[in-house]
């Protein structure tokens, strides 16, 4: 596996159901983020990590909760979702850009595209 | 805080033609600038990222962007559009000092035969 993947890329979930979206990154990146696409909506960010440590929670309702065990694992777990949040999910890797190279860009994997009923 | 705004919703031109997607930002301080392309059902793709001084960058699949300071633009251009260049398109920002990565709302770019 190469780059950033993704797992499941679509869920579809009750809003009662609890579910958790997977990111993997193999590029030897130190920071790892969450963003949320939906239609008509320019991409939203959610959550960043950097060093395994949350540096970023943008506003995210606790419905969503991360977690970060190590620099190449991301997880989003999902509990009692509305249907409001059905979108596309998109995880991102790079090298952290305060603590190195300003220009680092980030890079994405496919996204899971979620389907709250 | 920081911004972009991508004026066109759609752009469409005919292969071969030249293509440019307009982009401008709002930002404090040195701006770090991107463009990024996405295909149906796929994440986004990192096309070329502004380095302070190069006025012209030169990205992935013949792609280049103009970075204008007075006019805080930077236009993704391509001079002979391929059918296959047909996505969406997004610009994006970071401020110094700053995790955030600021989107456009997405141009999307139809190349016909």
């Amino acid at each position: 596996e190469t780059g950033v993947t993704q797992t499941p890329r679509h869920l579809v979930m009750g809003m009662t159901n609890k579910k958790s979206l997977k990111c993997e990154q193999h590029l030897g990146h130190n920071a790892m983020y969450w963003y949320k696409q939906s239609a008509k909506k320019p991409l939203e960010l959610m959550f960043v990590y950097s060093l395994e440590e949350r540096v970023e929670n943008n506003s995210v309702p606790s419905r969503f909760s991360p977690e970060c065990p190590n620099s190449s694992h991301l997880f989003l777990h999902l509990h009692t979702l509305q249907p409001e949040d059905s979108a596309l999910y998109l995880c991102a890797s790079s090298q952290d850009p305060l603590a190195g190279d300003p220009y680092n860009e980030q890079f994405f994997g496919p996204g899971t595209r979620l389907t709250v009923l | 805080a920081q911004s972009v705004a991508q004026p066109e919703d759609q752009v469409n031109v005919a292969e071969g033609n030249p293509l440019t997607v307009k982009c401008t930002y709002s930002v404090s301080g040195n701006p770090y600038l991107f463009w990024y392309v996405q295909y149906p059902n796929r994440g986004l793709q990192f096309l070329l990222k502004y380095i302070t001084g190069d006025n012209l960058v030169k990205g992935s699949y013949g792609f280049e962007a103009e970075f204008n300071k007075s006019q805080t633009s930077f236009h993704l251009k391509k001079p002979s559009a391929l059918v296959s260049d047909s996505a969406l398109y997004f610009c994006a920002v970071r401020g110094i000092n700053d995790y955030k990565l600021s989107f456009g709302a997405g141009t999307t770019v139809t190349v016909r035969a």
